[in-house]
């Protein structure tokens, strides 16, 4: 079983529509929880870090259940801008090292 | 730019050859992580320094990698006799061991080993 599971998609949305992504972790040892983007052929950029009360940063919020050890994003009113890789991302304490999911693409059209 | 960045951004190499890559992190930041990421996958950890001190090493990372980061600031990772299963982005972070330990990354070294 992979450390952390995501779907890998594409997610093909219109402008405008709300798409979810999930995501789930197998270590319940985990400690932080992150969502970075990653466009074609560039550095993964942190989104948001996930707290354990939900947190919402515009359009985009994030959930943490970690009895379910799951995790979510949520973007409302999808820009064309929003089109790129979605990773999800666990730090799994100690030396904080980040396990990461191998990414759910998203696609926003016209 | 007050980033993470990277030299070389590409480097093209033949199967054999020693390569080193450079790394210097966020200013302030006294943790710094390496990872590797091939297409189509997540970053995976490779090693992790706080100040000089190495102090965890994956075990994707075979006795031909090496990395220091001498002084505390930069950091270096070196691959001997490079392989064709070396082609892959490496990618640096950094982190201030704050803030929920965020994470920020560099741009990355593509290496295409031939």
């Amino acid at each position: 079983r992979k450390e952390v599971e995501q779907d890998p998609g594409p997610f093909n949305v219109p402008e405008g529509a709300t798409v979810a992504f999930n995501c789930t972790y197998s270590n319940s040892a985990s400690q932080s929880f992150f969502w970075y983007r990653q466009d074609c052929r560039k550095e993964p950029k942190l989104l948001m870090s996930v707290y354990s009360s939900g947190n919402e940063d515009g359009r985009f919020t994030a959930q943490l259940n970690r009895a379910s050890q799951y995790i979510s994003l949520l973007i409302r009113d999808s820009k064309l801008s929003d089109s790129a890789t979605y990773l999800c991302v666990v730090n799994e304490g100690g030396f904080q090292k980040l396990v990461f999911g191998t990414g759910t693409r998203l696609l926003v059209s016209p | 730019d007050t980033g993470v960045s990277q030299d070389p951004r590409h480097k093209i190499t033949k199967r054999g050859q020693n390569v080193t890559f450079r790394c210097d992190p966020i200013s302030e930041h006294n943790r710094l992580y390496w990872y590797r990421q091939t297409l189509g996958q997540g970053p995976e950890f490779l090693t992790y320094f706080q100040n000089e001190a190495q102090l965890e090493k994956s075990r994707l990372l075979s006795d031909r990698f090496s990395a220091e980061r001498p002084k505390g600031s930069f950091s270096t990772l070196e691959i001997q006799r490079t392989e064709q299963g070396d082609s892959a982005m490496y990618l640096c972070a950094s982190s201030s061991g704050q803030i929920s330990y965020e994470q920020y990354f560099g741009p990355g070294t593509r290496l295409t080993v031939t």
